[in-house]
């Protein structure tokens, strides 16, 4: 069945670092691929997306690839804030899995000042 | 535009008791899934609701079971609850059937004691 795999934390850098968080996936046919963040204490929100192969998603600084050749959607951030604390979760959805969100494990990521 | 909405946001009940949790779906969305996040671990697909139908389901009992409302709102119930089953519940609303992108609500946290 379809799954995904997270790198596992807690990744703890300084601000302003470089961030990657990896994340491959194993699926049947041609998945969506999603990035959510989980701050403390509060419900998923939609980081970014890519729903076809060498799609970029991008938003607030943060962006995935979607690599059909490596099945790799890693997670990157040029410049990491204190604020950008919080659990990032890789997910997909996909036919084959009836369009349910199948998620990684989460990593999470602390940013010290 | 209205974003999903769950009630209650926390809750303590006793093994054995039943539960129903609520959920308003995001202003044009008609499906709803659930999800149940276990603590330090990523969020578990429980069903999905389409139109007032279950249109699809993870690996969990009848004990969890659903409803879906001509408002596309919807709720979960639990039956003869478990310790396991202490969680924080999620519920996801999306625009149509498959493949749009679910938007997820802050949550119900229970505690089964």
């Amino acid at each position: 069945g379809d799954s995904v795999t997270q790198m596992e934390g807690p990744v703890t850098l300084s601000e302003e670092a470089f961030l990657t968080i990896n994340c491959t996936y194993t699926a049947t046919g041609y998945p969506s691929l999603f990035w959510y963040v989980q701050y403390p204490g509060e419900g998923l929100q939609l980081l970014l997306k890519a729903t076809k192969a060498d799609d970029k998603g991008s938003n607030k600084g943060f962006e995935a690839t979607y690599r059909k050749e490596t099945t790799s959607f890693h997670l990157e951030k040029g410049s990491v804030q204190v604020s950008d604390s919080a659990v990032y979760f890789c997910a997909l959805t996909s036919s084959n899995s009836g369009y349910a969100l199948n998620f990684g494990k989460g990593t999470s990521l602390l940013v010290t000042p | 535009e209205t974003g999903v909405t769950q009630s209650p946001t926390h809750l303590i009940k006793t093994r054995g008791q039943q539960v129903t949790l609520r959920c308003s779906s995001q202003s044009g969305h008609n499906t709803v899934s659930w999800y149940q996040q276990a603590l330090g671990q990523g969020p578990q697909f429980i069903f999905q609701y389409y139109r007032e139908e279950e249109n699809g389901r993870g690996n969990f009992p009848p004990r969890f079971s659903g409803l879906q409302f001509p408002n596309y709102s919807s709720e979960l119930n639990v039956n003869a609850l478990e310790l396991d089953d202490s969680a924080l519940y999620l519920c996801a609303s999306s625009n149509k059937q498959g493949g749009e992108t679910q938007y997820f609500g802050p949550g119900t946290r229970l505690l089964v004691l």
